[in-house]
């Protein structure tokens, strides 16, 4: 298996501009998660979906941010406009979801974001 | 609230001793506790993790943690120290499961092996 797949890796833009991340989780997994880390706050939650549907949304930190995920095998996260504080690294993750959110969640290399 | 705390920003050793990353957590029901390791430039890799029975919990690479209650600690350690175990370790905990429930993870120990 392939693993959790991220594109880009690296996304430099500039401030105001619509920044798309995307994922593919591990086929079969009825989990994906996205997060993001930084030196300041650490690892942070933004979002869950089971099963392509979005759980609990409430990491999201504001209504510039949005995720989707159309289908099992594809989901993205949007930032639109984008702002210098967005800067960081963004990891998806997905688990199987034999035991729920106690499955072990495999991550993605992330998407490292610099808005200038 | 559930919370997790990782006292020490950074942890140094020597190679061949053993190692110990601290972790204490805080939840309202049972814990289940998990501990990830992060190479530079890569995402988190699953270690181990406790969510029932024994106490001491063996993972991948040589690693194990101590689930105790009474000190509401998950200490990660190993034996003997290898260079190539240097990265960031984060420890995480959730509480009892539910539609909600959420993965809360430490702010992350660097370890550093030195030869």
């Amino acid at each position: 298996d392939a693993g959790v797949i991220q594109s880009p890796r690296h996304e430099v833009t500039e401030m105001g501009q619509e920044v798309t991340l995307r994922c593919k989780p591990i086929s079969g997994h009825d989990y994906l998660f996205w997060y993001r880390q930084t030196m300041m706050r650490g690892l942070e939650l933004l979002i869950y979906f089971n099963n392509n549907v979005p759980i609990d949304d409430s990491g999201m930190p504001e209504d510039r941010f949005s995720a989707k995920m159309p289908n099992a095998s594809f989901s993205t996260l949007k930032i639109q406009p984008s702002e210098p504080r967005d800067s960081a690294v963004y990891f998806c993750a997905s688990s199987p979801g034999t035991v729920g959110l106690l499955d072990t969640q495999y991550f993605g290399p992330g998407t490292r974001l610099t808005v200038l | 609230a559930q919370s997790v705390a990782q006292p020490e920003d950074q942890v140094n050793v020597a190679e061949g001793n053993p190692l110990t990353v601290k972790c204490t957590y805080s939840v309202s029901g049972n814990p289940y506790l998990f501990w990830y390791v992060q190479y530079p430039n890569r995402g988190l890799q699953f270690l181990l993790k406790y969510i029932t029975g024994d106490n001491l919990v063996k993972g991948s690479y040589g690693f194990e943690a101590e689930f105790n209650k009474s000190q509401t600690s998950f200490h990660l350690k190993k034996p003997s120290a290898l260079v190539s175990d240097s990265a960031l370790y984060f420890c995480a905990v959730r509480d009892e499961p539910g539609n909600t429930g959420k993965l809360i993870f430490g702010q992350g120990t660097t370890l550093q092996v030195k030869p």
